[in-house]
């Protein structure tokens, strides 16, 4: 398997433009997880999604952030306008279940700069 | 936030084992210890997990203490390439992830 795959890898904006960050996951996971990484604030958990539907949001920033997963192997990060203190890697995890004892598979991640 | 406290940072001579400690006092019965390690940027590696026994794989051994208040990971041969951020998890309801500051292990030639 490829592993989850986010694209882009990097993504370099203005602020006030919509992003917009993609991740396919491990085929066959049915958990997946939206994560941020700041030095100032370390990884950060912004959502996750229980076989395609969104179980807890509570670490999203902002109205600003949205998440979508309309199908098992995709999901979208939309960040609408962009700010630049949300420059930071996203990356993106599967797992197989929520069950306890299952693993987390990470992205390589999408490094965002908003000018 | 994280049900782990970690050291900061470490150093650990290539070749010599590293053992990373953890305590998580307040872990439940049924929660299991997890161990991730991030290098630099790229996103974090898996790298065993354990509920009550003590688990080893090709990267490393995980220790518990017997009332599951504390754990070690173990690098048994540290090399330059495991210089990484380690982080101990206990996840809230069985799968959010929540990663602390970790420790900085620095594998010294």
């Amino acid at each position: 398997d490829a592993g989850v795959i986010q694209s882009p890898r990097h993504e370099v904006t203005e602020m006030g433009q919509e992003v917009t960050l993609r991740c396919k996951p491990i085929s066959g996971h049915n958990s997946l997880f939206w994560y941020r990484q700041t030095m100032m604030r370390g990884l950060e958990l912004l959502i996750y999604f229980n076989n395609n539907v969104p179980i807890d949001d509570s670490g999203m920033p902002e109205d600003r952030f949205s998440a979508k997963m309309p199908n098992a192997s995709f999901s979208t990060l939309k960040i609408q306008p962009s700010e630049p203190r949300d420059s930071a890697v996203y990356f993106c995890a599967s797992s197989l279940g929520a069950g306890s004892g299952e693993k987390l598979f990470f992205g390589s991640g999408t490094q965002l700069s908003v000018l | 936030d994280a049900k782990t406290t970690q050291p900061t940072s470490m150093d650990c001579a290539e070749g010599r084992a590293a053992n990373l400690p953890c305590n998580h006092s307040t872990i439940s019965g049924n929660e299991y210890v997890y161990w991730y390690r991030q290098i630099h940027s790229q996103g974090p590696q898996y790298i065993i997990h354990g509920l009550k026994n003590n688990e080893t794989n090709e990267m490393a051994s995980l220790i518990i203490t017997e009332d599951r208040k504390s754990s070690t990971l173990i690098l048994p041969h540290a090399t330059l390439r495991d210089t990484a951020v380690y982080y101990c998890i206990v996840p809230y309801n069985f799968n959010k992830f929540y990663f602390g500051s970790g420790t900085k292990l620095n594998v010294k030639p």
